[in-house]
């Protein structure tokens, strides 16, 4: 069973900080996502990553694939309120994507 | 990007009625649709598979004769929750796969109110 470990579960920063939140797991993914999810919404993908060491940049997000393909990071710099909401990773395995448990993150203005 | 509608987005029912939810992709057909479950502050509970033509797959744990799930053309996935009781609360949200990479359009999601 392909698990993915997401740390950490909740993170509570001030404006402007940066952070980073991690997704590993003990097994190779073809592909890794990352979305945001917003109370009472759906999940909203931010960026597929697929390239072993891959690294994207999404404005203030930097997403990177693990060389190895079996873990991944986002990282935000300068955060802003707007960035609250639950963070998921999820990497795509044989036949369906599994999820990691989510980062709630809040940014106090 | 593809667009997964998905409805009703708030339902409250009585214990021991059926509840059922469309989810629909409107700009693409979507052989695959996927249907979660999710707590507050959890991440998603895969639920099933739903293959379009053929039975759903379930995941451990989950009863599928609770759980109906009908996935007759390319643009339409129903759950149907049957008899549902308060346990039964929760958000469920569909997605669909979108084209040859595991790209995942997930629907804005049901909220289910079980009194």
């Amino acid at each position: 069973t392909q698990l993915l470990e997401q740390s950490p579960q909740f993170l509570s920063i001030q404006e402007g900080e940066n952070l980073t939140v991690y997704c590993n797991s003990s097994s190779v993914f073809s592909s890794l996502q990352w979305y945001r999810q917003e109370p009472g919404e759906g999940p909203v993908l931010l960026v597929t990553v697929v390239t072993g060491g891959e690294v994207k940049k999404l404005k203030r997000l930097t997403f990177q694939f693990g060389d190895a393909r079996k873990d991944s990071s986002l990282h935000i710099t300068a955060a802003q309120p707007g960035d609250t909401g639950l963070y998921l990773c999820a990497g795509a395995g044989s036949e369906k994507l599994v999820f990691g448990k989510g980062t709630k993150l809040t940014v106090n203005p | 990007g593809a667009v997964v509608s998905q409805h009703p987005s708030r339902v409250i029912c009585k214990s021991g009625t059926s509840v059922k939810i469309e989810c629909r992709s409107l700009d693409f057909q979507a052989t695959t649709m996927f249907w979660y479950r999710q707590f507050p502050k959890q991440s998603l509970m895969l639920m099933a598979t739903s293959n379009e033509g053929s039975k759903a797959t379930y995941e451990q744990g989950v009863e599928k004769d609770k759980f109906l799930i009908n996935h007759a053309s390319l643009t339409l996935s129903t759950l149907t929750v049957t008899s549902a009781h308060p346990e039964d609360s929760s958000f469920y949200i569909c997605s669909a796969r979108y084209g040859q990479r595991e790209k995942l359009f997930f629907g804005s999601g049901t909220q289910l109110s079980v009194l």
